[in-house]
């Protein structure tokens, strides 16, 4: 079945960019998605790539897809507090009310 | 445009009973999904509701149900609960009517079953 990899933490300055990665199974995969969660609350839709792109930029952030390989990459650039968060990377076929989701990177950025 | 709201935020069931959590989705939004995210862990995909209908099913059991009202609102409901069943429940909405059209969270509901 499918399956959505990521890894679980990471630390970052403020100032810095952030790479969080994701690797997925299912080559079926049409759309692959960034979710953002804040605690005490539901998941926020970041930004999402079609499978025919390499690429996707969205003011601070950018998405890379390796189609052949399966990863997935959300760069964030000058990376603030506020972004410390869960991100859920997620992959659908179509259908996003049917994704498969990621256990989640959870991101701290320091001072 | 208001957002997609569920009730109640905290619940605490006893195991055997049974909980019924609401979902009132997006405006315009006629299709609903429910997932499961236990602590640590991503959402799990339940199932998804369109035109009152259910329209697909993930890796749970019968006693997970659900329904959709004309007014595109939604309930889930648990029987027979399991101490497993805590977790977080998370509605999603989204529209049909455009290929791939991005979900919509709720806040969720926190459930305890002890």
């Amino acid at each position: 079945g499918e399956d959505v990899e990521q890894s679980l933490f990471l630390s970052v300055r403020e100032g810095d960019s952030s790479v969080i990665n994701c690797t997925y199974t299912d080559s079926s995969s049409t759309y692959l998605y960034w979710y953002k969660q804040e605690p005490g609350a539901g998941l926020q839709l970041l930004t999402y790539i079609f499978s025919n792109m390499d690429m996707k930029q969205d003011q601070r952030l950018t998405v890379l897809l390796n189609k052949k390989d399966k990863h997935l990459s959300l760069r964030i650039a000058d990376t603030q507090t506020g972004d410390s968060a869960i991100y859920f990377c997620a992959e659908s076929i179509g259908n996003a009310g049917k994704s498969t989701f990621g256990d989640g990177t959870t991101l701290t950025v320091k001072p | 445009e208001t957002g997609v709201t569920q009730s109640p935020t905290h619940l605490i069931k006893t195991r055997g009973q049974q909980v019924t959590l609401r979902c009132s989705s997006q405006s315009g939004h006629n299709t609903v999904s429910w997932y499961q995210q236990a602590l640590g862990q991503g959402p799990q995909f339940i199932f998804q509701y369109y035109r009152e209908e259910e329209n697909g099913r993930g890796n749970f059991p019968p006693r997970f149900s659900g329904l959709q009202f004309p007014n595109y609102s939604s309930e889930l409901n648990v029987n027979a609960l399991e101490l497993d069943d805590s977790a977080l429940y998370l509605c999603a909405s989204s529209s049909r009517d455009s290929y791939n059209s991005p979900l919509h969270f709720g806040n969720g509901t926190r459930l305890t079953v002890t």
